[in-house]
C-alpha cells in the first residue's frame, strides 16, 4: 500500500461547481496533515492544514478521519483560478524528531468556464 | 515571511559535468532543509534532510556521492549533482523549516529545473 493515496483525476469542473478529493495514508503514526496545491511547473504552496476538528478556509474545508486514516479537501463555487493538481501530505513524527513529509501523487482539478 | 529561494531556476548541463543548486532562506533560520525531486507527472520524492552543521540523512535509493549537500548555515543548503547523466534531468526542490514554533511547516523554494543532455 502507498503511503499517501489520491485519485489522480483529472477532475474536470464547469466553474461554481462544489468538488471532492479524498486522500488515504498508510502510517497510523502520522501526526500532521496537509493540503498543498502545485501550479504546473511550479513547486507546490501550503494550501491548508487539516485538523482532526475538521476546518474551514473560504471556499475551502478539510476533514480529517483518523480512524479510518482518511483526508478530505471540498472546494466550493471553483473558481478558474483553482485549476491546480492538489496535493494531500502526511508528515510522519517519529519519537520527538521531525518526520518527514511524505506527498501524494496529487489530484488534477481543471475548472472550465 | 518565510520565504525560501533557489538558484539557479533552470540550468542545462552536459552529461558528466557537476551541478550545484543553491537553496536559502531568506527571512528565517532554516534549522532544517530538505531536498526533492519530481519527475514528470511523479509526486516529490524526498531525496535527502540536513541540518545545520551536520551530515544529510539520505532516503533509500539516493547515491550520497552523487548527490553532495552541503548545510553549512542556517539560510543556505546546497545540492551538488555530480557527473550528472540525463536520467538525473528532473525538478529538484529545496524546501527548509524552522524548529522554532514546533510547527512541522516546511516553505518550498521555487524549484530548479535540470535537463542534461
Amino acid at each position: 500500500r502507498k503511503e499517501v493515496e489520491q485519485d489522480p483525476g483529472p477532475f474536470n469542473v464547469p466553474e461554481g461547481a462544489t468538488v471532492a478529493f479524498n486522500c488515504t495514508y498508510s502510517n497510523s503514526a502520522s501526526q500532521s496533515f496537509f493540503w498543498y496545491r502545485q501550479d504546473c511547473r511550479k513547486e507546490p504552496k501550503l494550501l491548508m492544514s487539516v485538523y482532526s476538528s475538521g476546518n474551514e478556509d473560504g471556499r475551502f474545508t478539510a476533514q480529517l478521519n483518523r480512524a479510518s486514516q482518511y483526508i478530505s479537501l471540498l472546494i466550493r463555487d471553483s473558481k478558474l483560478s483553482d485549476s491546480a493538481t492538489y496535493l494531500c501530505v502526511v508528515n510522519g513524527y517519529y519519537g520527538g524528531s521531525q518526520g518527514n513529509l511524505i506527498f501524494g501523487k496529487g489530484t488534477k482539478l481543471s475548472v472550465k468556464p | 515571511g518565510a520565504v525560501v529561494s533557489q538558484h539557479p531556476s533552470r540550468v542545462i548541463c552536459k552529461s558528466g559535468t557537476s551541478v550545484k543548486i543553491e537553496c536559502r532562506s531568506l527571512d528565517f533560520q532554516a534549522t532544517t532543509m530538505f531536498w526533492y525531486r519530481q519527475f514528470p507527472k511523479q509526486s516529490l520524492m524526498l531525496m535527502a534532510t540536513s541540518n545545520e552543521g551536520s551530515k544529510a540523512t539520505y532516503e533509500q535509493g539516493v547515491e550520497k556521492d552523487k548527490f553532495l549537500i552541503n548545510h553549512a548555515s542556517l539560510t543556505l543548503s546546497t545540492l551538488t549533482v555530480t557527473s550528472a547523466h540525463p536520467e538525473d534531468s528532473s525538478f529538484y526542490i529545496c524546501s527548509a523549516s524552522s524548529d522554532r514554533d514546533n510547527s512541522y511547516e516546511q516553505y518550498f523554494g521555487p524549484g530548479t529545473r535540470l535537463t542534461v543532455t
